[in-house]
């Protein structure tokens, strides 16, 4: 059964800080990895997609990166700002459908 | 971009009754609706996957005859709790797929609060 893990479940910085988030899966054999931001009370919002085949995606002041063979992936985020701060899910499917979510980061960026 | 709808965005109902949650894309067919989770603090936990025309496929643990899904067209899909207890209490995440890349685009939650 896949499991997924997020390191840290919290985290703070200052605004402006570089940060980097942490997915772990114990099952390399994955379709895809997708990381999502959601904000208190709301759905998901896709950030970054990355299909089994590639190693990194970029938008904007995001990049994800993806080790398949030890089931990692990361999310740096550069000069971050207080909009940001929200709640980092990943998440990996094995077939073409089923996503199996990680544990969360919570971010908060301050002033 | 992909958007999908929810309705209602929240709901309160009384024990025993039942509540019905639409999920709609509304701008791309999707062959493919999912319906999650997610209690507080916590992440999202799939509870069925359909597929338009054909029976939903639950998840272990998830009752089918507690939680019915309708997908009967390529644009909507229901989740209807039936006979609600508090502990159905959770908000309720629904999403589409029909690209090519099976991409998931979610709703923006329906947040169910049993009385």
């Amino acid at each position: 059964k896949q499991e997924v893990t997020q390191i840290p479940a919290a985290l703070s910085v200052p605004e402006g800080e570089n940060l980097v988030l942490n997915c772990s899966f114990t099952d390399s054999a994955i379709y895809n990895l997708q990381w999502f931001r959601q904000d208190p009370g709301k759905g998901l919002t896709s950030l970054l997609l990355i299909q089994s085949s590639q190693r990194e995606q970029t938008s904007g002041r995001l990049n994800a990166s993806l080790d398949k063979s030890s089931g990692r992936s990361t999310l740096y985020i550069a000069a971050s700002q207080p909009g940001d701060s929200a709640t980092y899910l990943c998440a990996v499917s094995r077939t073409a459908s089923k996503l199996t979510f990680g544990t969360g980061t919570r971010l908060q960026v301050t002033l | 971009g992909a958007v999908v709808s929810q309705h209602p965005s929240w709901v309160i109902c009384k024990s025993g009754t039942s509540v019905k949650i639409e999920c709609r894309s509304l701008d791309f067919q999707a062959t493919t609706m999912f319906w999650y989770r997610q209690f507080p603090k916590q992440s999202l936990m799939l509870m069925a996957t359909s597929n338009e025309g054909s029976k939903a496929t639950y998840e272990q643990g998830v009752e089918k005859d507690k939680f019915l899904i309708n997908h009967a067209s390529l644009t909507l899909s229901t989740l209807t709790v039936t006979s609600a207890h508090p502990e159905d209490s959770s908000f309720y995440i629904c999403s589409a797929s029909g690209g090519v890349s099976y991409e998931q685009y979610f709703g923006p939650g329906t947040r169910l609060t049993v009385t």
